[in-house]
């Protein structure tokens, strides 16, 4: 099936400095990735869409300068999270849609990060 | 604007029994509906998918349906376990911009 690489896992970090979270999908092309924040105990909220080799769309509310992403290949999306604060601390997920037999989406297994 | 709603919010079984998950959504023009499971720290992972134009999907003992028209789709857990015991997440694909909605979820524990 679709499998979707997510890291690191956990990352922890001081206020103030930046952090890059990458995903991969292993066997298939994802021309759109998409990145989700969840707070404890809350569901996922949609961050901002990635598309391959243009610029990604964000929802409203979310800073683009502030949460970078990246996609400069068919397989590998990167979230940067610049100049963190500890209200970024949570749990962020990306998905992407594909592989060849229409999985739906797949999900990675999320980071967790704190800014101390 | 999509909204999907879970209820209940949580809910406790014992083992062994048979349970009904519900999901309603607000704009019935849906391209698919997903059910995931959520382990506490976890990522999710993808249960069932119903296309539209399916009415429900099995999978070993859960098998989950889909009445678009009325907004609602159900997860059965037959025979529950203690490893059942998680976060259940139903998200719907709509809009143009093929957006997936996620509610937010029912949370499982299957007491031994």
């Amino acid at each position: 099936g679709a499998v979707v690489s997510q890291h690191p896992s956990w990352v922890i970090c001081k206020s103030g400095t930046s952090v890059k979270i990458e995903c991969r999908s292993l066997d298939f092309q994802a021309t759109t990735m998409f990145w989700y924040r969840q707070f404890p105990k809350q569901s996922l909220m949609l961050m901002a869409t990635s598309n391959e080799g243009s610029k990604a769309t964000y929802e409203q509310g979310v800073e683009k300068d502030k949460f970078l992403i990246n996609h400069a290949s068919l397989t590998l999306s990167t979230l940067t999270v610049t100049s963190a604060h500890p209200e970024d601390s949570s749990f962020y997920i990306c998905s992407a849609s594909g592989g060849p037999h229409n999985y739906g989406y797949t999900f990675g297994s999320g980071t967790r990060l704190t800014v101390v | 604007k999509q909204e999907v709603t879970q209820i209940p919010a949580a809910l406790s079984v014992p083992e062994g029994e048979n349970l009904v998950l519900n999901c309603s959504f607000t704009d019935s023009a849906i391209y698919n509906l997903q059910w995931f499971r959520q382990d506490p720290g976890k990522g999710l992972t993808s249960l069932l998918l119903i296309q539209s134009s399916q009415r429900e999907q099995t999978s070993g003992r859960l098998n989950a349906s889909l009445d678009k028209s009325s907004g609602r789709s159900t997860l059965y857990i037959a025979a529950s376990q203690p490893g059942d015991s998680a976060t259940y997440l139903c998200a719907v694909l709509s809009g143009s911009a093929r957006q997936l909605t996620f509610g937010s979820g029912t949370q499982l524990t299957v007491l031994p």
